[in-house]
């Protein structure tokens, strides 16, 4: 079956710091990739997405590259703030929503 | 609404009680899913609404576990005889079409079973 294993939390960063959350999957076909974002008090919200291999997702200065060579989608900010202190799920899709697979989900809190 | 609402937001509960958890999705959604998300795990599907049509409870991980939707809005996730192992977060979401990027989400239902 599916499977989707992400980085394990907690991640603390101060501001301005470099992000890298690893994700890898494990799918029987050609998958969609996401990442998806928890602020506190808040429900899930898709942040990016990539379709196919290679593609590259990216908002809010997030960006992420679908590498089926490894089969990775590392999440990735060059410079992150306060107000990215959020939980970070990593997710594929074959389909539909009844087929997503989430992964456990990293925190991130990053200080002042 | 502006987003899909859930009630309560947190419920504490005695094992072998039952406890009903509520979903109001997004005016006009015509898809609506429950998921679950126990601790440290990622989230796993419980049943998918779809219009009209009859649900999909392939999720669901037992039959103390069901789910209506009345009206084509409004869904209820019952569970029956509450065990410990039910405690966890319970996550609605909705959409105008089946597509994953479309899915909006609430803030979920925290159960806790004692």
């Amino acid at each position: 079956g599916n499977s989707v294993t992400q980085m394990e939390g907690p991640v603390t960063l101060s501001e301005e710091a470099f992000l890298t959350i690893n994700c890898t999957y494990t799918a029987t076909g050609y998958p969609s990739l996401f990442w998806y974002v928890q602020y506190p008090g808040e429900g899930l919200q898709l942040l990016l997405k990539a379709t196919k291999a290679d593609d590259k997702g990216s908002n809010k200065g997030f960006e992420a590259t679908y590498r089926k060579e490894t089969t990775s989608f590392h999440l990735e900010k060059g410079s992150v703030q306060v107000s990215d202190s959020a939980v970070y799920f990593c997710a594929l899709s074959e389909g539909s929503a009844r087929q997503l697979t989430f992964g456990s989900g990293t925190q991130l809190t990053v200080l002042p | 609404g502006a987003g899909v609402s859930q009630s309560p937001s947190n419920k504490v509960t005695e094992k072998g009680k039952d406890v009903e958890l509520r979903c109001d999705p997004i005016s006009g959604h015509t898809a609506l899913y429950w998921y679950r998300q126990s601790l440290g795990q990622g989230l796993e599907f419980l049943i998918y609404f779809q219009g009209n049509s009859a649900p999909d409870k392939s999720g669901l991980p037992s039959d103390r576990f069901s789910a209506e939707r009345t009206g084509g809005s409004v869904s209820t996730l019952t569970i029956q005889r509450t065990q410990q192992e039910d405690s966890a977060v319970y996550l609605c979401a909705s959409s105008l079409a089946s597509g994953v990027e479309k899915l909006f989400f609430g803030s979920g239902t925290q159960l806790s079973v004692l």
